[in-house]
């Protein structure tokens, strides 16, 4: 079995300011990673992902993870934001094989851009 | 622009009435699942299913039902078995990653 964890509920930040988001995951057997970001009342969309090769993924919106599979990480960072960065990033995992293979979500991490 | 459509967006119902929320793909994928999320509870599994005529329970299927006749459609019903069925429910279908619907907000009054 898979899971997830966002080690920040919550992330204020400053406009043009860098920003980094945590996930950490455990799973006895290979995954994929991914990052999905939701805007208020709207359904969530993929912001990348990691399937195999280059640790480093770059999305949309300026947005690039690094998978580090010593430390089962998969943190998100953008190195300015913009106010309309501010919404609610959620980062899940699935296993790439296997009779289960449902996407795995952690609880979130609402980003507050300000002024 | 094509995907997954959920409908309608914003629907209110009586207490004790059963209502259904509408799912439909173009994507032809196989697998697709209904979420309920609540203010600072993430995303929670209701039902998934992974073929047509085939769903299993997930996490919080109490009070829902679901059926797959159709690759394309995956209504999810709330029944007034529910007992806190006010919430938004997401939609979703898979290949890889998955792929979400706009939401339907519920609200049983």
């Amino acid at each position: 079995a898979q899971s997830v964890t966002q080690l920040d509920s919550q992330v204020p930040v400053f406009e043009e300011a860098p920003v980094e988001l945590r996930c950490n995951y455990s799973s006895s057997v290979s995954v994929y990673l991914f990052w999905y970001v939701q805007y208020p009342n709207q359904g969530l969309q993929l912001l990348l992902k990691y399937l195999s090769g280059s640790t480093l993924v770059k999305g949309i919106n300026g947005f690039e993870a690094e998978f580090n599979k010593s430390q089962t990480s998969f943190h998100l960072r953008k190195p300015s934001v913009h106010i309309s960065d501010t919404a609610e990033y959620f980062c899940a995992v699935r296993a790439h094989a296997g009779n289960n293979r449902k996407l795995i979500w952690g609880l979130g991490t609402s980003l507050a851009v300000n002024p | 622009d094509g995907g997954i459509t959920q409908s309608p967006k914003y629907l209110f119902r009586k207490e004790g009435q059963n209502v259904t929320l509408s799912c439909e793909q173009n994507l032809n994928h196989d697998a697709m699942y209904w979420y309920r999320q609540d203010p600072g509870q993430g995303l929670r599994l209701i039902y998934y299913s992974q073929i047509v005529n085939d769903f299993q329970k997930g996490d919080i299927a109490e009070g829902y039902s679901v059926s797959r006749e159709k690759k394309e459609s995956f209504p999810l019903t709330v029944t007034s078995a529910q007992k806190n069925p006010t919430a938004f429910y997401l939609c979703a279908n898979s290949n890889t990653e998955a792929f979400f619907g706009q939401g339907t907000r519920l609200t049983v009054v």
